[in-house]
Formats: C-alpha cells, structure tokens, sequence
C-alpha cells in the first residue's frame, strides 16, 4: 500500500512569515494530494487539493506544489496568521475509491 | 447545505462491549468513509460504504463493521472492544465513487475504552 512521510512534525513561524511543509509518497499510482486542517476539537478540514495532471495550485495565502517525478508535494502558507496555527495533514490517494493514505501531521504554531 | 455531523460527540466504554457510531452524510454525497485517528496521528482508512454496500476496507478486524443507510447515512460498530480502540472516530462523505476525490470531514466521535 501507500506509504505518505510528512515533515516537519513541528513548525513554529512569526506572524507574516512563510510556512512551508513537505510531503513525500511511495506509491507512483497515487494521483490525489488534498492537504487538511484540523483545529483542536475538531474534524480535519479540507483546505487545498491537486490532481497529478497539475504540478501547482493557488487559492490567496495557500499554495501546493507536486513534483511526480520525485513523488514529493508541498504545502505553502504566505502572511501567515494566528488563526493559521493547527496541525495540518497531507494525504495522497489513487484507484477506484476515496482511500486517502494520511500523513502524521504538522503542528504549526504562528507566533504574534 | 448541511455539513456531516456525527453522534455521538464523546462516548466512555468498558473493554468487551460493543459500540455504535452513527454519521450523516453532506447533502447530495453518496459515499462515506469511516477513519480511526490515535491521539497525535494522521487518521487510519477503516472502511467506505458506496450505495449501501462496502467499497473497500483498511487493516482492521471483522470486529469493525458498518452499515450504510438508504438517505446515506452510517453508522460503525465495534464489537469487543480493547484499550487500543480509544480514539477519534471521523466520518468523511463525498460527492462520487470511482475515482479519488474532495472528502469532508465530520468532527468525529471520540471513544474513550477504559
């Protein structure tokens, strides 16, 4: 099966400042990254996606990159905002059903 | 539109007993998955339930089982339950099958096993 590394375990940015986070999958098959927020208390909330036929997509501060070549996709945070600060998972899937092979997340704490 | 809500929201069991878990699925989205997220890590595929019937299964034991209604909803049942269950349950629905696409998340059921 999938296997989806994810680093770091921990970021901690200043306010402003760029946050970048890093992804890597094992399976060459897998051609759908989604990248989720979880809040404290809460369901993971989809954020960004990107299908394998695209090698980046942007919504405003949120940026994801995917380098098939490599199999490594990124997630990019610009301005960021307290209320960015959460732990946020990669997960990569292929196939004929929505099995999503998830990273162990990514605790950001964005400093004010 | 309504977002998908899961029950209950905290659930405290002995070792040995069974569980329910129920989910309702976001408007117009005929699939749902069922994950097991531990504390601090990414959430486990348990099963995914297309038109009422099992589309595909994780590594969990026949002990985790589910069922998927006409309206879409579900529910998870855990029959002996052990220590390692405790968890947070996520119920994930999405709009199709047959190819990877958008899932949204309920905020999850969290099982405490004592």
């Amino acid at each position: 099966g999938e296997n989806v590394e994810q680093h770091p375990s921990t970021l901690s940015v200043q306010e402003g400042d760029s946050a970048v986070i890093k992804c890597t999958y094992s399976d060459s098959a897998s051609n759908y990254f989604p990248w989720y927020k979880q809040e404290l208390g809460k369901g993971p909330q989809l954020i960004i996606d990107i299908r394998s036929n695209v090698g980046e997509k942007k919504d405003q501060r949120i940026a994801v990159t995917l380098n098939k070549t490599a199999k490594h996709f990124s997630l990019h945070i610009t301005e960021t905002q307290p209320e960015d600060s959460a732990v946020y998972f990669c997960a990569a899937s292929y196939g004929n059903f929505n099995k999503f092979y998830f990273g162990s997340g990514t605790k950001l704490n964005v400093k004010p | 539109e309504t977002g998908v809500t899961q029950s209950p929201t905290h659930l405290i069991k002995t070792r040995g007993q069974q569980v329910t878990l129920r989910c309702s699925s976001q408007s117009g989205h005929n699939t749902v998955s069922w994950y097991q997220q531990a504390l601090g890590q990414g959430p486990q595929f348990i099963f995914q339930y297309y038109r009422e019937e099992e589309n595909g299964r994780g590594n969990f034991p026949p002990r985790f089982s589910g069922l998927q209604f006409p309206n879409y909803s579900s529910e998870l049942n855990v029959n002996a339950l052990e220590l390692d269950d405790s968890a947070l349950y996520l119920c994930a629905s999405s709009p199709t099958s047959g190819r990877p696409n958008e899932q949204y998340f309920g905020p999850g059921t969290r099982l405490t096993v004592t």
